[in-house]
């Protein structure tokens, strides 16, 4: 199993400002993700960030408003960039291992 | 690339009733299928998962699904609703070998007394 924890667990942050969420994992794991749950809706896969490489961005997402680090095997952060109020989420890490886990979340208000 | 649609986002049953969620998946290669479940302000929780062994699939606090290929369908049943049941529940497929999760839209489930 993995435990999955995010930092911070909620923020509210003003427009045209950027914020960035950590994600710490207790095991070492090679793949990760990220994902947002809009209000009400369902979670969309933002990135994928495999130690050692790139993020590998979904479409409609873009590095320059979602950068993501991964500089380990236990962490990643990814930043929402000069944000509006439609990047109002909750922003979730996950990882795979034999399973997939999903951290607690980020909720994100931009006002 | 894989994905799934939920077929209804909403659906209320009463207490004791019957509890069918559907979710169909499409997928160009043997799929992992998943039921996960978010209760309201929590995070994600794996209620049951499909990994190509017993097309019937028992998960936690009473739930089951079927895999049956010939109608793409991965259906969350439970045969009586408890009110604690009423929560978010998603539907997500990998590939075989593919590493992301995608989710279906989710369904909503209401437990009337």
């Amino acid at each position: 199993s993995a435990v999955i924890s995010q930092k911070p667990s909620r923020d509210i942050c003003q427009r045209g400002t950027s914020l960035t969420i950590q994600c710490q994992v207790d095991s070492q794991v090679t793949m990760m993700f990220w994902y947002r749950q809009q209000p009400g809706q369902s979670l969309t896969l933002i990135a994928t960030a495999n130690q050692g490489s790139e993020a590998t961005y979904e479409s409609g997402f873009v590095i320059d408003k979602f950068p993501i680090s991964r500089p380990n095997l236990t962490f990643s952060t990814l930043t929402v960039s000069n944000m509006s109020p439609e990047d109002s989420s909750i922003y979730l890490c996950s990882v795979r291992t034999a399973e997939q886990f999903f951290g607690p979340g980020t909720r994100l208000t931009v006002l | 690339a894989q994905s799934v649609t939920q077929l209804g986002s909403h659906v209320s049953v009463s207490e004791g009733a019957l509890v069918l969620l559907r979710c169909n998946y499409s997928s160009s290669v043997p799929p992992y299928l998943f039921w996960y479940v978010q209760y309201p302000n929590q995070g994600l929780q794996l209620l049951l998962k499909y990994t190509s062994a017993a097309t019937l699939v028992k998960g936690i606090n009473g739930f089951e699904a079927e895999f049956k290929k010939s109608e793409t369908s991965f259906h969350l049943t439970k045969p009586s609703a408890h009110m604690s049941d009423a929560a978010e529940y998603f539907c997500a497929v990998t590939g075989y070998n593919n590493n992301d999760m995608r989710f279906g839209a989710g369904t909503r489930l209401t437990v009337k007394p």
